[in-house]
């Protein structure tokens, strides 16, 4: 497809086990981000990616958090041990470049997590 | 530390009304201010933008107000439809980098 793919679209899993999420940015899009969305608290930035440069970690919230992207593409947000409150929509979005000249992002439609 | 307060975070609007939504910021290095429109179930899609550089943008319906002043920047909605309804999320950012959000405003366009 044409724009950015996130799967799977809903999660749900028990407390304490790990879960992956998976992101395919638009093809030739450069920088790719992670944002949470919890109800009331608007997006929350977690993580950026800029071609092979070291990523932007710096709103991961725990250790338990990390993310990788592999090639320059695909990328997976994996949460360990994963608690209630990381309950949320894992947004992805990409750009064409850092900034973007418009800084537009490319979001997906989200992956919703449910811890139970 | 939330870097763009935002409100208010819901408003109804009748059909043909004019819809307002406000951000306030601290950071004087931001540079890039766009507005992002939501619906259920979707991603957030970018609606319109403005730089510092200009205290006015307008597309169609919808304009921005800005001043660098103040440090606050606003989006007009006018004659507001009920496709309109959604939730809108203003953000600054530097260079157009790592966007900071505000908590958003669910908007109800009644017929």
């Amino acid at each position: 497809g044409a724009g950015v793919s996130q799967s799977p679209s809903n999660k749900v899993t028990e407390k304490g086990k790990d879960v992956e999420l998976r992101c395919d940015p638009i093809s030739g899009h450069t920088a790719l981000y992670w944002y949470r969305q919890s109800l009331g608290q608007g997006l929350e930035f977690l993580i950026y990616f800029q071609g092979n440069s070291a990523p932007d970690k710096s709103g991961l919230p725990s250790d338990r958090f990390s993310a990788e992207r592999t090639g320059g593409s695909v990328s997976t947000l994996t949460i360990q041990r994963t608690q209630q409150e990381d309950s949320a929509v894992y947004l992805c979005a990409s750009s064409p470049q850092r900034g973007g000249g418009t800084g537009e992002l490319f979001f997906g439609e989200g992956s919703r997590l449910t811890v139970l | 530390q939330q870097q763009v307060k935002q409100s208010p975070q819901s408003l109804i609007v009748q059909k043909g009304g004019i819809s307002i939504i406000n951000c306030a910021y601290e950071n004087t290095a931001f540079d890039y201010f766009p507005w992002y429109q939501q619906f259920p179930g979707k991603g957030p899609a970018l609606l319109i933008a403005i730089r510092p550089d200009v205290s006015e943008k307008k597309e169609g319906r919808f304009t921005i107000s800005f001043n660098k002043s103040a440090k606050q920047f606003s989006l007009h909605i006018m004659d507001s439809q009920p496709g309109d309804s959604a939730t809108y999320f203003c953000a600054a950012s530097i260079a157009g980098y790592a966007l900071n959000f505000g908590k958003g405003t669910s908007l109800l366009v009644t017929p």
